[in-house]
């Protein structure tokens, strides 16, 4: 399984741009990185996913490096409602299978 | 547009019971999972399923049971409860082999005693 490696937890001020970064260094070629959030006592929702370009939607912008083997979550403006836990995975198929294999996340704290 | 819906909400079970979490999508998504969340933890994938009739086991697939009859439904069963079972179980779904959103249930929080 393709795997990634995100700090455990970050802190950021409130209406402040936040950088969530996540390592992918396996990544294959055809692999898509996704981020979902999880509010607390809630079940995880999308946020965004991109192959190779920089992607940007209504919720945040995901940066991905040249070579793939990172990518950057960016909440332009932080709102305490973006408290929550952020995952970065990668869409694993493979041998008419698909997973979708979740690792421990970063918790975000955002400061008044 | 109910999305997925999981049923219980709470559960408390003894150790040696048995019981199964019902999963419900009416988004004829063909792609459903089941996943649970231990305190602090992120989520472990324990069942999968790309289609009716077809499922596969995920990281963590011991002491559960799954079956697809149907599109619609995917429960997961516990055959004979442990305390090691206590957690959180999320299911989701999503269409198989797209790169569209997965949609999460509100998960199901069950306790072992």
């Amino acid at each position: 399984d393709a795997k990634t490696t995100q700090p455990n937890s970050m802190e950021s001020n409130e209406e402040e741009p936040v950088h969530l970064p996540c390592n992918h260094s396996t990544i294959s070629g055809t692999d898509y990185i996704h981020w979902y959030r999880q509010l607390p006592s809630q079940g995880p929702e999308y946020v965004i996913h991109g192959l190779t370009s920089n992607v940007n939607n209504r919720m945040a912008s995901l940066a991905i490096a040249e070579d793939r083997k990172s990518s950057t979550l960016i909440l332009h403006r932080a709102t305490l409602r973006d408290a929550a836990v952020y995952y970065c995975i990668l869409r694993d198929v493979q041998g008419g299978s698909e997973k979708l294999v979740f690792g421990k996340g970063t918790k975000l704290t955002v400061n008044p | 547009n109910a999305g997925v819906t999981q049923t219980p909400k709470f559960q408390v079970l003894k150790t040696g019971q048995s019981m199964t979490l019902q999963c419900a999508q009416d988004m004829n998504h063909e792609y459903m999972s089941w996943y649970r969340q231990d305190p602090g933890m992120g989520l472990r994938l324990i069942h999968y399923s790309v289609g009716a009739g077809i499922t596969d086991q995920g990281e963590v697939p011991n002491g559960y049971n799954v079956s697809r009859s149907t599109t619609e439904d995917f429960p997961l069963r516990l055959l004979s409860a442990a305390p090691s079972q206590t957690s959180v179980y999320f299911c989701a779904s999503k269409q198989i082999y797209m790169n569209t959103e997965a949609f999460f249930g509100q998960g199901t929080r069950l306790t072992v005693v």
